[in-house]
């Protein structure tokens, strides 16, 4: 089993929609969760961290939190073209600050 | 840009050569890291540094070898490498408390190995 596991995609979504990303992890100890976004030949860039049980918001994006049952995830609302991109999913474990990343799902938005 | 640069953005080489890429941070930073972006595979961290000490080797062939002179510089040595390690190399760094563990990326060095 992958440490972090993410469905590749391409996710499709239609612009002005709500686009919806999963994130399952294998280690329960986990405890910082991160979402970063990358641009196809760019470097990962950081959209939101997370520490807590529920849902945290920052603009068009919300993150969510499910330590219960090992899953983190990111809403991304009123989807723009721009918004196409390679998202991944990160997990730090409990001690340390080792950063472990999912495969990346690859989010397609049309306009 | 986030505060990590790294040299060259671009780098050919050959299977004999020795070339090192540069890494700097300018973040007050006190963690950096090295990872590996191959083509369709997770990105993979190779190696950690907490205060210029080298706390993760993440089972790394000795063709890479890192150096940390300080907290804000880490270099990544390659000699005899092979063509399978043309990848997008990537260096981030982060504070290493509890709760700023976030790690902020360089633009990365695309290696490739002829």
């Amino acid at each position: 089993q992958k440490e972090v596991e993410q469905n590749s995609g391409p996710l499709s979504v239609p612009e002005g929609a709500i686009a919806s990303l999963n994130c399952t992890y294998s280690d329960r100890v986990s405890q910082s969760f991160f979402w970063y976004r990358q641009y196809s030949g760019k470097s990962p860039e950081l959209i939101m961290s997370i520490y807590s049980n529920g849902d945290k918001e920052d603009g068009r994006f919300t993150a969510q939190l499910n330590k219960a049952s090992q899953y983190v995830s990111l809403l991304i609302r009123d989807s723009q073209p721009s918004d196409s991109a390679t998202y991944l999913c990160a997990v730090i474990r409990a001690a340390g600050n080792k950063l472990t990343f999912g495969g990346g799902t690859r989010v397609l938005v049309k306009p | 840009e986030t505060g990590v640069t790294q040299t060259p953005r671009h780098l050919v080489m050959g299977m004999t050569n020795k070339k090192s890429l540069k890494c700097e941070q300018h973040l007050g930073h006190n963690a950096m890291y090295w990872y590996k972006q191959s083509a369709k595979k997770p990105l993979e961290l190779m190696f950690v540094y907490n205060f210029k000490e080298q706390t993760e080797n993440n089972s790394v062939p000795s063709r890479f070898s890192p150096e940390c002179p300080n907290s804000s510089h880490l270099f990544l040595h390659l000699h005899t490498l092979q063509p399978e390690d043309s990848a997008l190399y990537l260096c981030a760094s982060s504070q290493d408390e509890a709760g700023q563990e976030t790690q902020y990326f360089g633009p990365g060095t695309r290696l490739l190995v002829l």
